[in-house]
């Protein structure tokens, strides 16, 4: 079964540092690109970053661009964020989510549970 | 920077079609992703490449698009179908920037 596995958040401070992670399970993960999707309270969704199924190519949303880091460990089927300069509107439900192994298309097939982070002084 | 635009709410009652529009500059040229996502829950994928239906996803389940406008239909909406639907697309750049449109919310009662 494919699954995804987020971890690392919680509450930081303003202008702190975060790292996300996101175990994949089930599947062949360098095969698949991935991304970081994110959720304010109440609000809706917003892409925040993709990377390659190699990792060698990373995209960011203007919001984060600078700021964040995507990169994956494809030895350990692991997805991250590097989150630095946190600010308030950063705080969200952040989800981690594969593309097109179930459509082969540049979809997000599987998504994790996500994982919240909350930045607040 | 791009934008995807749709309506905030769409409201039916049970067995009517339900249409949720989204509309952006790239998407002749670009597909549209519609996701559902439920409250408290992880959005799952419901329609991508424009008219395409995931295993799984229910034949009431459609998606169309023509011009600057993609369209979700529900035909047939039932209560379970309530909500919040938005659409995905990338911007024409060259970048792979994704973009989602900022949500409808679907109430069948």
């Amino acid at each position: 079964e494919v699954q995804l596995l987020e971890s690392g958040g919680g509450l930081v401070q303003p202008g702190g540092s975060l790292r996300l992670s996101c175990a994949a399970s089930g599947f062949t993960f360098s095969s698949y690109a991935m991304s970081w999707v994110r959720q304010a309270p109440g609000k809706g969704l917003e892409w925040v970053s993709a990377i390659s199924g190699s990792g060698g190519s990373t995209y960011y949303a203007d919001s984060v661009k600078g700021r964040f880091t995507i990169s994956r460990d494809n030895s350990k089927n692991t997805l991250y964020l590097q989150m630095n300069s946190l600010r308030a509107e950063d705080t969200a439900v952040y989800y981690c989510a594969m593309e097109g192994i179930l459509t082969g298309a540049d979809a997000f097939d599987i998504w994790g549970q996500g994982t919240m982070v909350t930045v607040s002084s | 920077s791009y934008e995807l635009t749709q309506p905030p709410s769409v409201s039916v009652s049970p067995g009517q079609t339900a249409r949720i529009t989204c509309s952006g500059d790239a998407l002749p040229k670009k597909y549209a992703y519609w996701y559902q996502q439920k409250s408290g829950q992880a959005p799952v994928l419901v329609i991508y490449e424009d008219s395409k239906r995931p295993s799984g996803i229910p034949e009431r389940f459609s998606g169309s698009s023509s011009g600057t406008m993609a369209t979700l239909t529900i035909s047939g909406a039932q209560v379970e179908d309530e909500a919040d639907y938005y659409c995905y697309s990338t911007d024409s750049s060259g970048n792979h920037r994704g973009v989602f449109g900022g949500g409808t919310k679907l109430t069948v009662l």
